[in-house]
């Protein structure tokens, strides 16, 4: 198993332009999310995902559009690239708990993709 | 803002040592997660305990939850130079998955 995808590593984009970050999981999770990760801090949840055709926002979902059409693939589009957007950007999936304790269980996380917009 | 917040922000200790990070959070949770990072790499995950638990634990880690107080605690015992990462705690409600900010470890050989 390739386990979480991201591609590209890294990208360099001018203010304005627009891209999809690819991410992609051969493990059949349910749940998959997005994170952006800024220097000497935590991540912060972009968008999730409870299955195909189910997305929601998190903490930070602005400037951000995704979609999931398959179980397998969570693309995450920026609009309009924005300084503020520079960061690194990390990709994670993971089996759902329906019951009553439900949830999310262990994330496993894509090696992530750095993101410079100028 | 982040649920989790960890304490302390930056620990350095000797191998061998124990290190201890603490981690609080402000909402009701489904589970709370913990996970180790190292410098530029993605997120490993250590340890889940959920809700109902009190205790868990897996390997050299020991991981409490004090509901009540919305509060988690990670042990490592005997550290290694390899333990030197950031650990971050991250709760789960509502399908949402919270990362607090981290606690930097310095294992020192």
């Amino acid at each position: 198993n390739a386990g979480v995808t991201q591609t590209p590593k890294f990208q360099v984009l001018k203010t304005g332009q627009s891209m999809t970050l690819q991410c992609a999981q051969d493990m059949n999770h349910e749940y998959m999310s997005w994170y952006r990760q800024d220097p000497g801090m935590g991540l912060r949840l972009i968008h999730y995902s409870v299955g195909a055709g189910i997305t929601d926002q998190g903490e930070v979902p602005n400037g951000y559009n995704v979609s999931r059409s398959t179980t397998e693939d969570f693309p995450l589009r920026l609009l309009s690239a924005a300084p503020s957007q520079t960061s690194v950007y990390f990709c994670a999936s993971s089996y759902l708990d329906r019951g009553i304790a439900g949830g999310g269980n262990e994330q496993f996380f894509g090696p992530g993709t750095r993101l410079t917009v100028l | 803002s982040q649920q989790g917040e960890e304490d302390p922000q930056a620990l350095s200790i000797q191998e061998g040592e124990n290190a201890t990070m603490n981690c609080s959070y402000k909402t009701s949770i489904n589970n709370l997660q913990w996970y180790r990072q190292n410098s530029g790499r993605g997120l490993v995950h250590l340890i889940l305990i959920r809700s109902n638990e009190r205790e868990k634990h897996s390997g050299r880690l020991r991981v409490t939850l004090d509901t009540s107080k919305k509060s988690s605690s990670l042990l490592i015992t005997a550290s290694r130079a390899a333990d030197t990462a950031s650990y971050f705690c991250a709760t789960d409600s509502s399908y949402k998955l919270i990362f607090g900010s981290g606690t930097r470890l310095l294992v020192r050989p």
